[in-house]
C-alpha cells in the first residue's frame, strides 16, 4: 500500500513561512490535497490538486509537488494556523492519508 | 453551504457492530457526481479513510478493514450510514463523514465536526 511521510512536528515564529512536507515514492506525479484539523472544529481542506486554495482559505496557503515530495507552505503565519495537517492522495480507489504534522505558532 | 452531521452511540461493546449515520444539509446526496465518505482519527494518531459510496450504491473500502465495513446511503432521507463489524479497542476513535467532490481529482471538500465512539465493556 502507498505511504505518505510527514514531520511530526514543526514549530513557526509568528510571521514567518512554514514548510510542511509529504513524501512518497513518485509523489509527483499523483495530486495531493492537504487538510488542517483544529480541536473542536470540522476538519478544512486547504489545498487541493496540489496547490489549488478552494474558496475563503487564505492566499497565505500555497501547495506544490514534484518528485517524491510535495510542500504545503504557509507564509506569513498567524496563532490561528496552529493546527495538524495532514496530506491526501488516492491510490486507485483507495484514500491515502499522510501521517500527519503538528504546526506550533511562536 | 453543505453541512454534515455525525450522529450515533458513543459507546459501544466489544465485538459488537458500530453504527453510525452521517445527516447531509445544505445540498442533495442525489446530485452531482459526488461520493460520501467516512475517515476516522484514533487519539493520537493520524486520520485513516474508511470508505465511501455513490449516490447509485457503489462503494470502495480500505482494504484493511474491508472485511468488517458496509458503507450504505438512503438517499430519501439524505444520509449515509456506516456500520463496523467485531468492534475492538484499536477502533476506539473520532469518525468524521465528509464529501467527496470531483474537480480534476477527487478531495474532501465539506466535512463533519466528527463523533467520538469508544469501544468498552
Amino acid at each position: 500500500s502507498y505511504e505518505l511521510t510527514q514531520p511530526l512536528s514543526l514549530s513557526v515564529a509568528l510571521g514567518q513561512t512554514a514548510r510542511i512536507t509529504c513524501g512518497g515514492h513518485n509523489i509527483g506525479s499523483k495530486n495531493v490535497n492537504w487538510y488542517q484539523l483544529r480541536p473542536g472544529q470540522a476538519p478544512a481542506l486547504v489545498i487541493y490538486r496540489d496547490s489549488n486554495r478552494p474558496s475563503g482559505i487564505p492566499e497565505r496557503f500555497s501547495g506544490s509537488n514534484s518528485g517524491n515530495t510535495a510542500t504545503l507552505t504557509i507564509s506569513r503565519a498567524q496563532a490561528g494556523d496552529e493546527a495538524e495537517y495532514y496530506c491526501q492522495m488516492w491510490d486507485s480507489d483507495t484514500g491515502v492519508f499522510g501521517t500527519g504534522t503538528k504546526v506550533t505558532v511562536l | 453551504q453543505v453541512q454534515l452531521q455525525e450522529s450515533g452511540p458513543g459507546l459501544v461493546k466489544p465485538l459488537q457492530t458500530l453504527s453510525l449515520t452521517c445527516t447531509v444539509s445544505g445540498g442533495s446526496i442525489n446530485s452531482g457526481s459526488n461520493y460520501w465518505s467516512w475517515i476516522r482519527q484514533p487519539a493520537g494518531k493520524g486520520l485513516e479513510w474508511i470508505g465511501r459510496i455513490h449516490k447509485s450504491g457503489t462503494t470502495n473500502y480500505n482494504p484493511s478493514l474491508k472485511n468488517r465495513v458496509t458503507i450504505s446511503v438512503d438517499t430519501s432521507k439524505n444520509q449515509f450510514s456506516l456500520n463496523l463489524t467485531s468492534v475492538t479497542a484499536a477502533d476506539t476513535a473520532v469518525y468524521y463523514c465528509a464529501r467527496v467532490t470531483l474537480l480534476g481529482d477527487w478531495f474532501f471538500d465539506f466535512w463533519g465536526r466528527g463523533t467520538l465512539v469508544t469501544v468498552s465493556s
